[in-house]
């Protein structure tokens, strides 16, 4: 069951443009939204996370903006540098009482930035 | 710099092989978890463990064997593996303190299954 649709697929961008990454959930009982950043042979890194009673949030060069009444969120990267080439996962995760978390995440978006 | 280490960092093995892929962590958070994740595909939660118990499994199928002998480490053994398990093996642990929600990846174990 795909809890969380992640939007486009892959995405070009030109060097110094702006990436935007959309994504989607449908479970209100979600209580913790993280991107994550994955090189090839990598594992994901954790980019920036957003909680749902925060609209924006940025940090540096990456924005996340959150609208919890349409359930969407999306990943802004400003002034996309070649660097930042990778596939990004959006995710939505819930907190259990026994302190561990359940993570669900987005299909993967392919980023590449061209010179 | 990593704080969620992983061996080895690529294994092979027979479809009649038993191996262990082992997780280390330092993050001083005791909840730790194993996921799988194919080409191109996101990673896939197999199992959860929260003070060395086992809190979730996925469903996954008894070829895998999650073991998690202390805070700090966290073993999958397997056996009679099939080739459509092969896959980036991915341990991840979020940071002690009050970030709960902030899971970090150890680096993967790249296993492949002929």
């Amino acid at each position: 069951q795909q809890q969380v649709k992640q939007s486009p697929q892959s995405l070009i961008v030109q060097k110094g443009g702006i990436s935007i990454i959309n994504c989607a959930y449908e479970n209100t009982a979600f209580d913790y939204f993280p991107w994550y950043q994955q090189f090839p042979g990598k594992g994901p890194a954790l980019l920036i996370a957003i909680r749902p009673d925060v609209s924006e949030k940025k940090e540096g060069r990456f924005t996340i903006s959150f609208n919890k009444s349409a359930k969407q969120f999306s990943l802004h990267i400003m002034d996309s540098q070649p660097g930042d080439s990778a596939t990004y996962f959006c995710a939505a995760s819930h907190l259990f009482s026994g302190g561990y978390q359940k993570v669900t995440f987005g299909t993967g978006t392919k980023l590449q930035v061209i010179p | 710099d990593t704080e969620v280490t992983q061996t080895p960092k690529h294994l092979v093995m027979g479809m009649t092989n038993k191996k262990s892929l082992k997780c280390e962590q330092h993050m001083g958070h005791r909840a730790m978890y194993w996921y799988k994740q194919k080409a191109k595909k996101p990673p896939e939660l197999m199992f959860v463990y929260s003070y060395e118990k086992l809190s979730i499994n996925e469903s996954v199928p008894s070829r895998f064997s999650p073991e998690c002998p202390n805070s700090s480490l966290l073993n999958l053994h397997l056996h009679a593996l099939q080739p459509e398990d092969s896959a980036l093996y991915l341990c991840a642990n979020p940071r002690g303190g009050l970030t709960p929600y902030e899971q970090y990846f150890g680096p993967g174990t790249r296993l492949t299954v002929t």
